[in-house]
């Protein structure tokens, strides 16, 4: 059975400085990973999309990076700011259609 | 935004009544999904959709059944409402012969059980 674990569960960095959040999963087999934002009392937004023949995805301040057979995939955020404060979410799709997310790290970006 | 509705926004019901979640889209995308997201646990797959009237169970399916029986409406229903459904539910959508197959995310349902 799929596990996606993200750590750490909280972060606080001060603004400016660059970040990396963790996602691992114990199964190899899965077809594409996904990076996601949720601001409080909202829905998930998007935010990078990587397919398993990939390794990495950028998009603006954002880059993800898998490594599918450690099990491990990486989102970095450069020059964080404010605004990047929310909590995110990786998932894994896997090749039996079925979607898994880990918990998330909530992150804090401080003035 | 995806064209992604729910409805409705907000719902509080009372144990043993039952309930129907909708989810709309506009955007023809072929799977569909829906998701209920508590604290300590995350998001978890309820049931999905990868066609019309083609639907399939995810980790939390007890207590829950769906229908599609249009491109565009994926209905949630609870038989028979338990306090433990008390969550928040998300629908999602994605195509795999869209952009890169990404799921979007509707605004969510917060339901509360009494």
């Amino acid at each position: 059975k799929q596990e996606v674990t993200q750590i750490p569960a909280a972060l606080s960095v001060p603004e400016g400085e660059n970040l990396v959040l963790n996602c691992s999963f114990t199964d190899s087999a899965i077809y594409n990973l996904q990076w996601f934002r949720q601001d409080p009392g909202k829905g998930l937004t998007s935010l990078l999309l990587i397919q398993s023949s990939q390794r990495e995805q950028t998009s603006g301040r954002l880059n993800a990076s898998l490594d599918k057979s450690s099990g491990r995939s990486t989102l970095y955020i450069a020059a964080s700011q404010p605004g990047d404060s929310a909590t995110y979410l990786c998932a894994v799709e896997g090749r039996d259609d079925k979607i898994i997310f880990g918990k998330g790290t909530r992150l804090h970006i401080l003035p | 935004d995806a064209g992604i509705t729910q409805s409705p926004r907000h719902k509080v019901t009372e144990t043993g009544t039952p309930v129907t979640l909708r989810c709309h889209q506009t955007e023809n995308h072929r799977y569909m999904y829906w998701y209920r997201q508590d604290p300590g646990h995350g998001l978890r797959l309820i049931h999905y959709s990868y066609g019309v009237k083609d639907t399939d169970k995810g980790e939390v399916s007890d207590g829950y059944s769906v229908s599609r029986s249009k491109t565009e409406d994926f209905l949630l229903t609870l038989e028979s409402a338990t306090s433990s459904q008390t969550s928040v539910y998300f629908c999602a959508i994605s195509d795999p012969l869209k952009g890169r197959g990404e799921q979007y995310f509707g605004p969510g349902t917060r339901l509360t059980v009494t």
